[in-house]
């Protein structure tokens, strides 16, 4: 079974500065990956989805990840981060033979200090 | 009304009372899906309904019964629930049950079990 691993369980960054969550996923062959975002009392918000192609995927409010099989990675960027960016984010991972089923990681909670 | 909507936002419920919470997605989507988010662990999936039928229960106890009257409707019927079972509840619809597609969110409704 497919199994995601989030290791930062908060990340604390000051405005302006860029960001990076990370993301580890096992799988043994090229997974769906897909970074949701979730604001306090809200539901989950997609960011980001990568099936194939470019490794490089860019995504809402100035997000990109790029997906690394040697790493078995799909972290999470941004340049530069606002204040609004301040929330729980998770990296989710999905396969064809498990059809519409996700396993999501336990989330980073990202803080921003102005 | 867009999106996935769920109501209640919030319900307080005491252990001996019969609530149900309800789902509703306005996407066309043909799969149905809850997950319960408890604090400090990762979404859980409870269940999957394609096409108004049950394919999938994670082991949930009896005292949540969920119910799919129809592609655009998911109930989740609450009995004799315990304090542990106090968490947000969510609900997501995808398009194609057959791949791990996008899921869509809604903003959840907060139980609380006294």
């Amino acid at each position: 079974a497919q199994s995601v691993t989030q290791p930062d369980i908060h990340i604390t960054v000051s405005e302006g500065a860029s960001l990076e969550l990370r993301c580890n996923y096992s799988y043994g062959a090229t997974p769906y990956l897909f970074w949701y975002v979730q604001s306090p009392g809200q539901g989950l918000q997609l960011l980001l989805k990568y099936f194939s192609g470019d490794t490089l995927v860019q995504g809402i409010k100035g997000f990109e990840a790029e997906f690394k099989r040697s790493q078995s990675s799909f972290n999470l960027r941004k340049p530069s981060v606002h204040w609004s960016d301040a929330a729980e984010y998770f990296c989710a991972v999905g396969a064809p033979e498990y059809g519409n089923k996700l396993v999501f990681g336990a989330g980073t909670i990202l803080r921003v200090k102005s | 009304e867009t999106g996935v909507t769920q109501t209640p936002r919030h319900l307080v419920m005491g252990m001996t009372n019969k609530k149900s919470l309800k789902c509703e997605q306005h996407l066309g989507h043909n799969a149905m899906y809850w997950y319960k988010q408890s604090a400090k662990k990762p979404l859980e999936l409870m269940f999957v309904y394609n096409f108004k039928e049950q394919t999938e229960n994670n082991s949930v106890p009896s005292r949540f019964s969920p119910e799919c009257p129809n592609s655009s409707h998911l109930f989740l019927h609450l009995h004799t629930l315990q304090p542990e079972d106090s968490a947000l509840y969510l609900c997501a619809s995808s398009q194609d049950p057959a791949s791990s597609g996008e899921q869509f969110f809604g903003p959840g409704t907060r139980l609380t079990v006294l």
